[in-house]
């Protein structure tokens, strides 16, 4: 089963506005993170945003926020007045446990549109 | 800002072939990794390294790779006899503690073209 679901292969935004990536996950753990990570054209991996399991407020990190809602096993990442720079791939990400590796959803292709 | 490095960025090889990938992980992290990503598709975790031993491994590590930290600073992942399907950007990535809420930094990739 499917640990990380995206459901948005691909989104379009017009260049201002906001836009939702959606992410819902799988586990039975209690503790966990959740991780988004851009990944440009160039191929990098960039650290985006990060938000605990037990984790009371919504994380923010300037343009980003992720709108945990936790009963419902979502962690959608919400990119503010969208840039241009903001095209890239993005994926979601969960460790459940001390030490784990990351695992990661299929990806959004994010298009910002001039 | 200290960041993960990684050589080659390109690597394009035979069938049949070994490969070495090499990563320097971000110098007070304790926890490495290895991740694969074939074109257009998910990321995939290949290896985690911690006490200078494998701590886990999925099953696309088989036999044909192996991991080792050989001086302290490089953390290098071999692949002993290339196929057509291990062509993909390899990441290595680096964390400092382990903890949940703590970040994996990953290196730039290097992009493996298997001939």
């Amino acid at each position: 089963a499917q640990k990380i679901t995206q459901t948005q292969p691909g989104m379009f935004v017009q260049e201002k506005e906001a836009v939702t990536l959606d992410c819902t996950y799988d586990t039975s753990d209690q503790s966990y993170g959740l991780f988004w990570y851009k990944q440009p054209s160039s191929g990098e991996m960039i650290f985006l945003i990060y938000q605990g399991s037990y984790d009371e407020q919504n994380a923010t990190e300037g343009r980003y926020s992720l709108n945990f809602q936790k009963a419902r096993k979502s962690a959608n990442l919400v990119i503010s007045a969208s840039q241009l720079g903001d095209s890239a791939m993005y994926f979601c990400a969960m460790r459940e446990a001390y030490g784990q590796n990351f695992v990661f959803g299929p990806g959004t292709r994010l298009s910002v549109l001039p | 800002e200290p960041e993960v490095t990684q050589t080659p960025s390109h690597q394009v090889t035979q069938m049949g072939q070994e490969v070495i990938l090499r990563c320097v992980p971000i110098s007070n992290h304790l926890y490495f990794y290895w991740y694969r990503q074939i074109l257009g598709q998910k990321v995939e975790f290949l290896v985690s390294f911690y006490n200078n031993e494998i701590s886990e491994k999925s099953e696309i590590f088989d036999d044909q790779f192996s991991v080792e930290r050989p001086d302290g600073s490089n953390f290098t992942l071999k692949i002993r006899s290339t196929k057509l399907e291990d062509s993909a950007m390899y990441f290595c990535a680096s964390q400092g503690r382990g903890r949940i809420q703590e970040t994996q930094y990953f290196g730039p990739g290097t992009r493996l073209l298997v001939l």
